[in-house]
C-alpha cells in the first residue's frame, strides 16, 4: 500500500531557480527519508529527518516535516542541471521496511 | 568498496524461462531488500531480509524466490518468467531496520524484459 505521495509528478525549472517538492503521507511516523534517483541508475539517499525534528539542511538541500499535517517538503536551493533526476520520499513500513512513492520528475534546464 | 552490485545488468528472456537475479554488498548490512519498479508504479517491495538464513514476503511476492545463505549475498529467482514480471529490479542494503533511522543503500539495478 502507498504511504507518501509527493506532489507535483513532474517540475521542470530553469538553473538558478529553487524547486520545492512535496510529500503526504497517511499513519504516524518515526522518520521520514527523501532519495534521488538519477536515469538508469539506483536510488541514492539524501536526507533523514525525525519525527521530531521540524527542519534540516544538507548542503542546497532544506527539509521540513509537519507531523500535524503528515507532510513533507524537499526544497533544491540554486539548482542545476545535475540536479535533474527523480526525487522520492519513503517511509518506515513496519520494523525492517521502507515504502516509497511514486516520486517526482525534476527536469532543471540550463 | 562496491557497495551494492547487481549482476547481471541487462537481461532478455522468454516466457517460461527460469533466471536468478544476484545481489552482493559488502557493507556487512543485515538487512537485504529486493524491489522491482514499474512505470507510474513507483518502488515496489518484492521481499526481504532481516539476516543471515531469513527471508520475508514484500508487498509483490508472487512468482518470486529469494535465499540468503551467506549475509553479504541475496538472491531472486524466477522460476517461471511472465511477461508481467518484466521490470526494473534494484536491491537494497542497510545496516539494520528502518524503526531505527537507517537509510538504504541502493545497486544499480537489473534490466529484465520477458518476451
Amino acid at each position: 500500500s502507498q504511504q507518501g505521495e509527493e506532489d507535483p509528478q513532474a517540475l521542470s525549472i530553469q538553473e538558478g531557480e529553487n524547486a520545492t517538492m512535496n510529500c503526504s503521507y497517511k499513519t504516524s511516523i518515526n522518520n521520514l527519508q527523501w532519495y534521488r534517483q538519477n536515469s538508469g541508475r539506483g536510488l541514492v539517499h539524501l536526507i533523514l529527518i525525525r519525527s521530531n525534528e521540524r527542519e534540516k539542511h544538507s548542503g542546497r538541500l532544506r527539509v521540513t516535516l509537519d507531523t500535524s499535517k503528515k507532510s513533507s517538503s524537499l526544497l533544491i536551493t540554486a539548482s542545476r542541471a545535475a540536479d535533474t533526476a527523480s526525487y522520492f520520499c519513503a517511509t518506515p513500513s513496519g520494523y525492517s521496511t521502507l515504502t516509497f512513492g511514486k516520486g517526482t520528475m525534476l527536469l532543471v534546464s540550463p | 568498496n562496491a557497495g551494492v552490485t547487481q549482476t547481471p545488468k541487462f537481461r532478455v528472456l522468454k516466457t517460461g524461462q527460469s533466471m536468478t537475479l544476484l545481489c552482493a554488498q559488502d557493507m556487512n548490512h543485515e538487512y537485504m531488500y529486493w524491489y522491482r519498479q514499474d512505470p507510474g508504479m513507483g518502488l515496489r517491495l518484492i521481499h526481504y531480509s532481516v539476516g543471515e538464513g531469513t527471508t520475508a514476503k514484500g508487498e509483490v511476492p508472487d512468482g518470486y524466490n529469494v535465499s540468503r545463505l551467506k549475509k553479504q549475498n541475496f538472491l531472486l529467482g524466477l522460476e517461471s518468467a511472465a511477461p508481467s514480471q518484466t521490470s526494473v529490479y534494484f536491491c537494497a542494503s542497510s545496516y539494520s531496520g528502518h524503526n531505527s533511522n537507517q537509510p538504504q543503500h541502493f545497486g544499480d539495478g537489473t534490466r529484465l524484459s520477458i518476451l
